[in-house]
C-alpha cells in the first residue's frame, strides 16, 4: 500500500506561473516531511522541508504547505522558471518504525514552459 | 568536499552474472541506504544500514545483498537472482535522527 501518494505523474506550467506539487499520505504517524528535486541521470538533492508541528514553510520562491487534518501536502513554486523543470518527490518519516527512513512518492514531473 | 560517490555511473551485466555497486561517503554520515528508481515507480528502498555492520532490508531486498564493514562504504551486489535487475540505482546517506538524506549521482544498470 502507497504511504505517499504523488497523484499527478505530471504538470505543465507556463515560465512565470505559480507550480502546485501535491502529496497525500495515509500514515498518520509522520512527523517530518520533505520535497527533493530530480533531474534525468543525477541523485535527488533536498528542495525544502516541513515538521508536522508547523502549516507551512517558506524559502525564497518555494513554498510548502502542510494540512494534517487532510493529511495533505503542497509545494508551491513561484514564480514558475524553465530550471525548474525536474521530477520532484514527496518524501515522509515517521516517528516509528525503521526511525530515519523515508518514504517516497512516485514523483511528478514538472514542465515549465518558457 | 563532503560528499557520496556513486561508481561507475554506467554498467553493463551479462545474464547470470554478479555486479557490485560502489557508494562512498565522507561526511560522517552513520545512516546508508540504497534505492532503487524505475520509470513510474519513484524510489524503492533496497537495503539500509544504521550503523557498520548492521543492515536491514527494505521493501524490494530479494536478489540483492549489501555489507557495511566500513562507515565510509555501502557497496550493493546485485546477483542473478534478481529477476529484473536494469534500473537505476542510488546510494544515500543521513545522519542518525537527522530528517533528510544527501543521495549520490545514481549508477544505471543494464543487464545485456
Amino acid at each position: 500500500d502507497q504511504q505517499v501518494k504523488q497523484n499527478s505523474p505530471s504538470l505543465s506550467v507556463q515560465e512565470g506561473r505559480i507550480s502546485i506539487l501535491n502529496c497525500d499520505y495515509t500514515n498518520s504517524m509522520f512527523d517530518y516531511f520533505l520535497w527533493y528535486k530530480k533531474y534525468p541521470a543525477e541523485g535527488p538533492t533536498f528542495l525544502i522541508s516541513i515538521s508536522s508541528i508547523k502549516d507551512k514553510n517558506e524559502d525564497g520562491r518555494f513554498t510548502v504547505f502542510l494540512n494534517k487534518s487532510a493529511k495533505h501536502l503542497s509545494l508551491h513554486i513561484v514564480p514558475s522558471q524553465p530550471g525548474d523543470s525536474a521530477v520532484y518527490f514527496c518524501a515522509a518519516r515517521s516517528t516509528g518504525g525503521s526511525q530515519g527512513n523515508l518514504i517516497f512518492g512516485k514523483g511528478t514531473k514538472l514542465s515549465v514552459k518558457p | 568536499d563532503g560528499g557520496i560517490t556513486q561508481s561507475p555511473k554506467y554498467l553493463f551485466r551479462k545474464e547470470g552474472q554478479n555486479v557490485t555497486l560502489s557508494c562512498e561517503q565522507n561526511l560522517n554520515h552513520d545512516a546508508m541506504y540504497w534505492y532503487r528508481q524505475d520509470p513510474g515507480q519513484g524510489l524503492r528502498l533496497i537495503y539500509y544500514s544504521q550503523i557498520v555492520n548492521d543492515f536491514q532490508k527494505g521493501d524490494i531486498a530479494e536478489g540483492y545483498s549489501v555489507s557495511r564493514e566500513k562507515k565510509e562504504s555501502f557497496p550493493l551486489t546485485v546477483t542473478s537472482a534478481q529477476k529484473n535487475p536494469t534500473a537505476f540505482y542510488l546510494c544515500a546517506s543521513s545522519i542518525q535522527r537527522n530528517y533528510g538524506y544527501t543521495f549520490g549521482s545514481g549508477t544505471r544498470l543494464t543487464v545485456v
